[in-house]
């Protein structure tokens, strides 16, 4: 059975960092894309970040760019999320989730599974 | 960036009776060279995270109730609930994946009626 925990969410002042994590289990890790998907709570879906399951090659929204780097550990199956210079808006749950290529590099696809998310809070 | 447009953003249908959900892309995601749509549907109940419930435009994700189906080509696609069961109430998305950044609509709420 696919599961995937995500661990590391919580109440950041604007400017600030966090790290989210996500350990996968039941699918061989390294495989397999991974991505980020953000939602305000109560709102749409925002494609946040994606990686190659090798970890070669990332991809990233604009609102992020710069600011957020993805990046996995195969031998740990553990996707990571570092966000710095946090802002208000980006405020909202953060899930992971496996991600199936429609692209050689990945950088397109859709999302097979995705976890309960973490939460992300931007305030002062 | 591709926009999609969902419609109506709700919508309450009788158990039993038939719902459907449009999607509306800003340009074809029809890919001529292996003529797929490059389009997904997602189902969130509340408190969950998403499910995937088609690919390809038309494709149900293993184990998804052949009472949900996809349909539509280009920009103009379709997620048609042939009768609503109670377990159907949800939040329901699509999705983009033939250009980057990935997009999704904004959504469509069903209820019963």
């Amino acid at each position: 059975e696919v599961q995937v925990l995500e661990s590391g969410g919580g109440l950041v002042q604007p400017g600030g960092s966090l790290r989210l994590s996500c350990v996968a289990s039941g699918f061989t890790f390294s495989d397999f894309a991974m991505t980020w998907v953000r939602q305000v709570p109560g709102k749409g879906l925002e494609w946040v970040s994606s990686i190659s399951g090798g970890g070669g090659s990332t991809y990233y929204a604009d609102s992020v760019k710069g600011r957020f780097t993805i990046s996995r550990d195969n031998s740990k199956n553990t996707l990571y999320l570092q966000m710095n210079s946090l802002r208000a808006d980006d405020t909202a749950i953060y899930s992971c989730g496996k991600y199936y290529c429609t692209s050689t590099n990945c950088d397109r696809g859709y999302f097979d599974f995705w976890g309960q998310g973490a939460l992300v809070t931007v305030s002062s | 960036d591709i926009v999609m447009a969902q419609s109506p953003d709700s919508l309450a249908v009788s158990l039993g009776e038939r719902a459907t959900i449009n999607c509306k892309s800003s340009q074809s995601v029809l890919y001529r060279a292996d003529n797929r749509n490059y389009l997904a549907w997602y189902q969130q109940k509340p408190g969950q995270p998403p499910k995937l419930l088609i690919y390809w435009a038309s494709t149900r994700e293993s184990g998804v109730p052949d009472r949900f189906s996809g349909s539509g080509s280009g920009t103009d696609f379709t997620l048609t609930i042939s009768s609503l069961q109670a377990g159907d109430v949800a939040v329901y998305y699509c999705q983009q994946y033939y250009g980057s950044p990935l997009t999704f609509g904004g959504g469509t709420k069903v209820e019963i009626k």
